[in-house]
């Protein structure tokens, strides 16, 4: 298995609502990623987890809320979320400290 | 911190022409580099990646990549476009000492005409 799955693919929420973003792989890899991207621009960075640990959290709005169950799996809470939050959120992750592998991405509306 | 400069924004080129697409990086520390391809509705796929020996690297659907240390760049390169590579390509780095922290360049896209 060489790939980082992600689900839903597409997701549409109130400001109101409450929603969780899933990421996972199995590839052994010990290091899992965060980035928010719009439309036309780079991925930014949001958040790392190194050994299930928080290790990077990018100054994100308390309304995105991470965490790793284990090293396999990366999710995103999501809450309260306003308009501009709408993106593609995308899940990486690595062995060790180089390449970082891609998931498809979740496409996130907020209405 | 380790940052990119992707020279070019855009790039219109015919098919079956050749392609260099430019990024320049800027660290006081030894680097890893990378190029990765979005297509549209999708994720990010790499292409190659520099870690240290050669300075040139090949990757997939025919790409390669030159690490030159003195002018501090890592070009994208392909002999012959198909239609099928219009994307948008990204440069990236991350360097030796906060290598989790990969930052990205602002994006080439990448148009092969007919």
């Amino acid at each position: 298995d060489t790939e980082v799955t992600q689900t839903p693919k597409h997701l549409v929420m109130g400001m109101t609502n409450k929603k969780s973003l899933k990421c996972e792989q199995h590839m052994g890899h010990r290091a899992m990623y965060w980035y928010k991207q719009k439309a036309k621009k780079p991925p930014e960075l949001m958040f790392v987890y190194s050994y299930e640990k928080l290790s990077i959290n990018e100054s994100v709005p308390s309304r995105f809320s991470p965490e790793c169950p284990n090293s396999s799996l990366l999710n995103l809470h999501l809450h309260a979320l306003q308009p501009e939050d709408s993106a593609l959120y995308l899940c990486a992750s690595s062995l060790s400290s180089d390449t970082q592998y891609f998931g498809p991405g979740t496409r996130l509306t907020v209405l | 911190a380790q940052s990119v400069t992707q020279l070019d924004s855009q790039v219109p080129v015919f098919e079956e022409a050749p392609v260099e697409l430019r990024c320049n990086y800027s660290s006081s520390v030894s680097v890893y580099l990378f190029w990765y391809v979005q297509y549209p509705n999708q994720g990010l796929q790499l292409l190659l990646k520099y870690l240290s020996g050669s300075t040139l690297v090949k990757g997939i659907n025919g790409f390669e990549a030159e690490f030159n240390k003195s002018q501090t760049s890592f070009h994208l390169r392909k002999p012959s476009v198909h239609i099928s590579d219009t994307a948008e390509y990204f440069c990236a780095v991350s360097d030796l000492i906060n290598n989790n922290d990969m930052r990205f360049g602002a994006g080439t896209r990448l148009t092969v005409k007919p």
